[in-house]
């Protein structure tokens, strides 16, 4: 168990609709970040929020959003889905932006959209 | 920007060595990394590189070269379940960008 809780583990949904991926950080962390893994691609960078505030964007679709909330925890809000949008769904966390121990990762949500 | 190229896949045997290289070009660069990832697992931190150098941490070992844009992974005395995707992922601007990732496979 690294620290970092996702949930749920596994969503399976239609086209056309809106899911809410939880993650809860480690204790102490202050940063989270989201990452999108699809099949054999590499980990797509989407959003940063640092204490609460968005800090740094990626490669993030207008569809989708994303808060950090006062209890730290965050949730990332994926509408109109489209099959595409099928893929692993990976949160971390870090003390802070810059942390040289890396990020933790959670075990990921795996989406799928039919 | 950030841009990051390692090999997609490498092969190797059981007690061999092996070396994984990483050439990245990241604007506000601050740090290299290496994760570990099983097929359908959370990546593990591996090593983190800000200087120029060689990190040894075990069977594994990192080495960072700030001016040639360049790491690379070693992993020595190479066992089974090593078998996973090496993650290489260059720190700038707040944000951890990962390369693709090189599958290594290990055989007996």
């Amino acid at each position: 168990d690294s620290g970092v809780t996702q949930t749920p583990k596994h969503l399976i949904t239609a086209t056309g609709q809106r899911v809410t991926l939880r993650c809860s950080p480690r204790s102490g962390d202050l940063s989270v970040y989201w990452y999108q893994q699809s099949l054999d691609q590499g980990l797509q960078f989407l959003i940063q929020y640092y204490n609460g505030e968005e800090r740094a964007k990626g490669n993030i679709l207008e569809r989708f959003s994303a808060q950090q909330f006062p209890d730290l925890h965050s949730e990332l809000n994926l509408s109109s889905l489209e099959l595409g949008d099928s893929a692993l769904y990976f949160c971390a966390s870090s003390v802070d932006p810059t942390s040289s121990n890396g990020y933790t990762f959670g075990s990921g949500t795996r989406l799928t959209v039919v | 920007g950030q841009n990051i190229d390692q090999p997609t896949e490498m092969t190797a045997t059981e007690g061999a060595i092996v070396q994984i290289n990483c050439t990245y070009q990241t604007s506000g660069f601050n740090g290299l990394f290496w994760y570990q990832q099983h097929a359908g697992e959370a990546p593990t931190f591996l090593s983190y590189n800000v200087l120029d150098g060689l990190e040894e941490k075990g069977r594994f070992s990192s080495f960072l070269s700030r001016s040639k844009g360049y790491s690379y992974l070693l992993l020595k005395e190479l066992q089974m379940k090593d078998s996973a995707s090496y993650l290489c992922a260059s720190h700038g601007f707040q944000k951890l960008v990962f390369g693709t990732g090189t599958r290594l496979l290990v055989s007996p």
